[in-house]
């Protein structure tokens, strides 16, 4: 069965620093994948996406994610965090390419302090 | 603009009463998705659609019902029978058949009492 793991329920970073939030995935054929930002109390808001292709994946808001099928991985970056990026960061999987369904990891707390 | 539309963003219910949760699109997408978010579990899906009068149970169905008669609508109820109601609800939208991102609503706040 398909599952998504994220292993850092809350992440602290100052800001200005870089970021890398972790995301594994099980899935038996090639799957795509998604990063989702929710800041509270609102719905999800797609950062980036990964279906096939080029595996470093750039998205919005100057994020980018890498897919690394060895370490059935996609891991989101950025290279300097600002105070507004602090949300909960969903990982998913595609759970079926005919209906779409998606399968969300837990979610990554980020928290930007000065 | 296209989007989708969920309302009320907060509801409150006593226990034992059914509350249905609305959401509206109108991207023309096809399917349609509802969504349960508690803290630390991440999203888990309820319901979804992916055409009029037709539907599939999610992975947490029990104590929900939908309907889809129109396309662009696909409400949601939490009965008396869902023992743990007080949650976070995301709906959510993409079209199908081919490989594409959901697009999801502001959600829905239910606080049973």
């Amino acid at each position: 069965a398909q599952s998504v793991t994220q292993p850092d329920i809350h992440i602290t970073v100052s800001e200005g620093a870089s970021l890398e939030l972790r995301c594994n995935y099980s899935y038996g054929a090639t799957p795509y994948l998604f990063w989702y930002v929710q800041s509270p109390g609102q719905g999800l808001q797609l950062l980036l996406k990964y279906f096939s292709g080029d595996t470093l994946v750039q998205g919005i808001k100057g994020f980018e994610a890498e897919f690394k099928r060895s370490q059935s991985s996609f891991n989101l970056r950025k290279p300097s965090v600002h105070w507004s990026d602090a949300a909960e960061y969903f990982c998913a999987v595609g759970a079926d390419g005919a209906t779409n369904k998606l399968i969300f990891g837990t979610g990554t707390l980020l928290a930007v302090q000065p | 603009d296209g989007g989708i539309t969920q309302s009320p963003k907060y509801l409150f219910r006593k226990e034992g009463q059914n509350v249905t949760l609305s959401c509206e699109q109108n991207l023309n997408h096809d399917a349609m998705y509802w969504y349960r978010q508690d803290p630390g579990q991440g999203l888990r899906l309820i319901y979804y659609s992916q055409i009029v009068n037709d539907f599939q149970k999610g992975d947490i169905a029990e104590g929900y019902s939908v309907s889809r008669e129109k396309k662009e609508s696909f409400p949601l109820t939490v009965t008396s029978a869902q023992k743990n109601p007080t949650a976070f609800y995301l709906c959510a939208s993409s079209i199908i058949g081919v490989r594409t991102e959901a697009f999801f609503g502001q959600g829905t706040r239910l606080t049973v009492v």
